[in-house]
């Protein structure tokens, strides 16, 4: 069965330091891996996704993932946090039907100035 | 582009009214999926469509929901009589193709009273 955590329901960092979204899977078969943001009132918005090839992937506003296969896990991070990165971020996976995502319960981001 | 859109973007209804939301996808994305987010908890699959034809509708919870999409461009989804549980926000997004990243529109925030 596939399945995501995000073991931590809030996430709070200073602006200017660096920023960690932690997320594990659980898949058969290979991980097709995916993060997305959310704003409020707004939809999902593609930030990246790993699907084989580097374990690092880097992807939109700065942010990438390191894919770590042993460890099933595939955290997001950001080198240098804004304020304007504060959202709700779900981890996604893809399951073994074709295109189904199956996603973490979010992780809400703060970043205060 | 366009992106996918959604309308309406709130509803609020009685228990035992019926509900029908509608999804544009992008132009040109056959894959078609509808998801459903309850307050606090994951984003839950609903189904997926291949053009017209419904290519996995195991997330479906119930038959009081019908999907549709006639002639494989716009979905909808009607709730038949809506129930206390059904709250919360649905969500349709569009891919090209299954393993290309999925986009999503702002969601319907769907208020059962």
């Amino acid at each position: 069965a596939q399945s995501v955590a995000q073991p931590e329901d809030q996430v709070n960092v200073a602006e200017g330091n660096p920023l960690t979204v932690k997320c594990t899977y659980s898949v058969s078969g290979n991980p097709y891996l995916f993060w997305y943001v959310q704003y409020p009132n707004r939809g999902l918005q593609f930030l990246l996704k790993y699907i084989t090839g580097d374990n690092l992937v880097k992807g939109s506003y700065g942010f990438e993932a390191e894919f770590n296969k042993s460890q099933t896990s595939f955290h997001l991070k950001k080198p240098s946090a804004l304020v304007s990165d504060s959202a709700l971020y779900f981890c996604a996976v893809r399951g073994s039907t074709l295109g189904r995502l199956y996603f973490g319960r979010g992780t809400q981001l703060t970043v205060w100035p | 582009e366009a992106g996918v859109t959604q309308f309406p973007s709130h509803s609020v209804i009685e228990k035992g009214q019926t509900v029908t939301l509608r999804c544009d996808p992008i132009s040109g994305h056959d894959n078609l999926y509808w998801y459903r987010r309850v307050m606090g908890k994951e984003i839950k699959f609903l189904l997926h469509f291949v053009k017209e034809s419904k290519q996995d509708e195991s997330g479906m919870p119930n038959n009081r929901f019908l999907a549709e999409r006639t002639g494989g461009t716009y979905s909808t989804l009607k709730v038949q009589p809506a129930e206390l549980e059904d709250s919360g926000v649905y969500f349709c997004a569009s891919s090209q193709a299954p393993h290309q990243p999925q986009h999503f529109g702002d969601g319907t925030r769907l208020s059962i009273l």
